[in-house]
């Protein structure tokens, strides 16, 4: 059955430093997204990414972030200047097309800012 | 008045019990109606999903939706130990999921 994949599992980094999510979405999926969830808090949504571009993205989501498909499978999160606050599991999340599709989710990166 | 309310337990049963989970939503935009299963420190993991009030059986599981309320539950018979997990409602009127807290449940051999 095809799967979302992330990589790495687990990323420990000082804060100030920059860190890249990998995820591999599900092959004929079109839209992407990112949630991250803070130890002991709800999932919360990042943003969502179609053709190319952000097409929604929450107020959590600021300079700092930034998106990029680079190539047709691999979909990136960069968190530019890492802060303690950004420790939590980002997970990834594909979907077939828009609003009514199921949202398929990664196993998640661990990040800890030290 | 908060988006979404789940209570997030803890919840602990014994085995076959049946069990009920339940959240609230004020957001009228919401149309779409999930139930995802979350163990510790892995991804969520879509369950159930709808779209229109009254319920929808798979298995084990039945999610309920009562749109008038604003209320939607997910009841699980028989249930085993391998349910223990932590439940998250999630609701989708855009194209993001908006989650509830998740109700950690275990269940008790």
């Amino acid at each position: 059955e095809p799967e979302v994949t992330q990589t790495p599992s687990h990323q420990v980094t000082q804060m100030g430093q920059e860190v890249i999510l990998r995820c591999v979405p599900i092959s004929n999926h079109l839209y992407f997204y990112w949630y991250r969830q803070i130890l002991g808090q709800k999932v919360e949504f990042l943003v969502s990414f179609y053709n190319n571009e952000i097409s929604e993205k929450s107020e959590i989501f600021d300079d700092q972030f930034s998106v990029e498909r680079p190539d047709g499978s691999n979909f990136t999160l960069k968190i530019r200047s890492t802060k303690l606050e950004d420790s939590a599991m980002y997970f990834c999340a594909s979907s077939e097309r828009t609003v009514s599709e199921t949202q398929y989710f990664g196993p998640g990166t661990r990040l800890l800012v030290l | 008045q908060k988006e979404v309310e789940q209570d997030p337990g803890p919840l602990s049963v014994p085995e076959g019990a049946i069990v009920s989970l339940n959240c609230t939503y004020s957001n009228s935009a919401f149309q779409y109606f999930m139930w995802y299963r979350q163990y510790s420190r892995k991804g969520p993991e879509l369950l159930m999903y709808t779209y229109s009030s009254g319920n929808k059986e798979d298995g084990r599981f039945t999610a309920q939706v009562d749109k008038s309320s604003k209320y939607i539950s997910l009841f699980i018979r028989d249930s085993q130990p391998s349910d223990s997990a932590t439940y998250l409602c999630a609701f989708q009127g855009a194209q993001k999921l908006v989650f509830g807290q998740g109700t950690r449940l275990t269940i008790n051999p």
